[in-house]
C-alpha cells in the first residue's frame, strides 16, 4: 500500500478554519484518497474521499494537489466536536477484488481550543 | 450512529480463555471488516468477509478466527488469550465489493481486557 505522511498533531481555535495536510508522494494513478477521523472513545468515522478533483461535503472539503502527491483536508469552521485523530488513507481502485481494507497510519491529533 | 452494532461493549477475561465478539452490519451492507486497535500497534486490519465468504486477511493471528453468517452478522473468535490481546476491536461494514470506493462504517468497538 502507498504510504501517507501526516503531522503528529495540530492545534486550532474554535470557529477558525483548519487545514490538515497529507503527503502521499508514491500514490498511484488509481488510488483514492480517503479521510477518516476518530473521536475520543469512538470508532473511526468517514469524512471525505476523492480521486483527482477537489471535493466538498457537509463535513469538510478535500483539496488535492495537481500532481496528486499531497492533499489537504479543510474544516471550514472548527468546533470542539472536531477534536479527533484524522487519518489520511490511500486505497486502490480495483475491479472487485479484496483490496478494500483500510491501512491506518498514526494520523494527526487535532486539538481545538475554545 | 453509524448503524453498525457491536456486542459486548466491554469484556474482561483471563489468559488462556476464549471469547466471541459479535457485529451486526448496517442494513444492506454485505462486507464486514474487523480491526484491532492497541496502543502500540494502532489500528490494524484483521480480516474481511463479503456475503459469507472470507475475502481478505491482514495481521490476524492463528488463534483468532471469524465468520459471517447468512443473516450477514459476523463473529470474531479469540482463543488462548494472552495479555497482549487486550485491545479495542472494531467492526466495520460497507455496501459491496463492486461499489467504489467502498466507504466503511465503523461500530463503537468492543474493549477486551485480558488479565
Amino acid at each position: 500500500d502507498a504510504k501517507t505522511t501526516q503531522p503528529n498533531s495540530m492545534e486550532s481555535n474554535e470557529e477558525e478554519p483548519v487545514h490538515l495536510p497529507c503527503n502521499h508522494s508514491t500514490i498511484s494513478g488509481t488510488d483514492y484518497i480517503h479521510w477518516y477521523r476518530q473521536l475520543p472513545s469512538q470508532g473511526p468515522e468517514y469524512v471525505i474521499h476523492g480521486l483527482t478533483s477537489n471535493v466538498n461535503n457537509r463535513m469538510a472539503s478535500l483539496a488535492i494537489a495537481e500532481d496528486r502527491k499531497s492533499s489537504t483536508l479543510i474544516l471550514h469552521r472548527a468546533t470542539l466536536r472536531d477534536a479527533a485523530v484524522y487519518y489520511c488513507i490511500l486505497s486502490p481502485k480495483n475491479s472487485g477484488g479484496s483490496n478494500y481494507k483500510l491501512t491506518f497510519g498514526k494520523g494527526t491529533l487535532l486539538t481545538v481550543n475554545p | 450512529d453509524s448503524g453498525v452494532t457491536q456486542t459486548p461493549k466491554h469484556l474482561i477475561t483471563a489468559t488462556g480463555q476464549r471469547v466471541t465478539l459479535r457485529c451486526s452490519p448496517r442494513s444492506g451492507d454485505l462486507s464486514v471488516y474487523w480491526y484491532q486497535q492497541s496502543l502500540d500497534q494502532g489500528l490494524q486490519f484483521l480480516i474481511q468477509y463479503y456475503n459469507g465468504e472470507e475475502r481478505a486477511k491482514g495481521n490476524i493471528l492463528e488463534r483468532f478466527s471469524a465468520q459471517q453468517f447468512p443473516d450477514l452478522h459476523s463473529e470474531l473468535n479469540l482463543s488462548s488469550l494472552e495479555l497482549g490481546d487486550s485491545a479495542l476491536y472494531f467492526c466495520a461494514s460497507s455496501l459491496s465489493l463492486t461499489h467504489q470506493p467502498d466507504t466503511q462504517y465503523f461500530g463503537p468497538g468492543t474493549r477486551l481486557t485480558v488479565l
